[in-house]
């Protein structure tokens, strides 16, 4: 499985943006780019994916660089519920098994009031 | 939220017992997973189901068995279980790209 490098901890503030990057140099051509995030004591949630385009949805941006080795996912005003485990996972879009996960150690977010 | 349920929610037993997870869905996805997290990790796979009676395992699949009779269960089964599956354990579900997690069920052996 292509692997993804993550910084293990980012701070912020409140009402700021933030940017969380994510490295994955061997992506191969039908890898998707997907970020979870798990808040304290709960199951990940799904935040966004993306293939080569950048992505924008209610709850974040993705842009994706142009030889797609790595990502940021971007929170564009950060609140203190934004505080989690932010995961970059590569899912092979070729896999028959559905959407299996590989979960790295992720990056801790804390954002200062 | 996605219609996904696990019980019990927290279970003390003691080492050599057998226990069984439960998981629930009420959205008719196709695929099911468990997952296992240690504290300060990343979840790991243990085993998937890509549809009744059809199941594979994960990466960490050593002394855990699944079954899956119908759409909505998928249950996960310590055939003994010992102090090294302390942990959290998570069920998803998936209709193919997105992945939804339950709320988790946090297990430990004594």
């Amino acid at each position: 499985d292509a692997k993804t490098t993550q910084p293990n901890s980012m701070e912020s503030n409140e009402e700021e943006p933030v940017h969380l990057p994510c490295n994955h140099s061997t992506i191969s051509g039908t890898d998707y780019i997907h970020w979870y995030r798990q808040l304290p004591s709960q199951g990940p949630e799904y935040v966004i994916h993306g293939l080569t385009s950048n992505v924008n949805n209610r709850m974040a941006s993705l842009a994706i660089a142009e030889d797609r080795k790595s990502s940021t996912l971007i929170l564009h005003r950060a609140t203190l519920r934004d505080a989690a485990v932010y995961y970059c996972i590569l899912r092979d879009a070729q896999e028959t098994s559905g959407s299996r996960l590989t979960f790295g150690e992720g990056t801790q977010l804390t954002v200062n009031p | 939220d996605a219609g996904i349920t696990q019980s019990p929610r927290h279970k003390v037993t003691e080492t050599g017992t057998p226990v069984t997870l439960r998981c629930h869905q009420t959205e008719n996805h196709r695929y099911m997973y468990w997952y296992r997290q240690d504290p300060g990790h990343g979840l790991r796979l243990i085993h998937y189901s890509y549809g009744v009676k059809d199941t594979d395992k994960g990466e960490v699949s050593d002394g855990y068995s699944v079954s899956r009779s119908k759409t909505e269960d998928f249950l996960l089964t310590l055939e003994s279980a010992t102090s090294s599956q302390t942990s959290v354990y998570f069920c998803a579900i998936s209709s193919f790209s997105e992945q939804y997690f339950g709320p988790g069920t946090r297990l430990t052996v004594t």
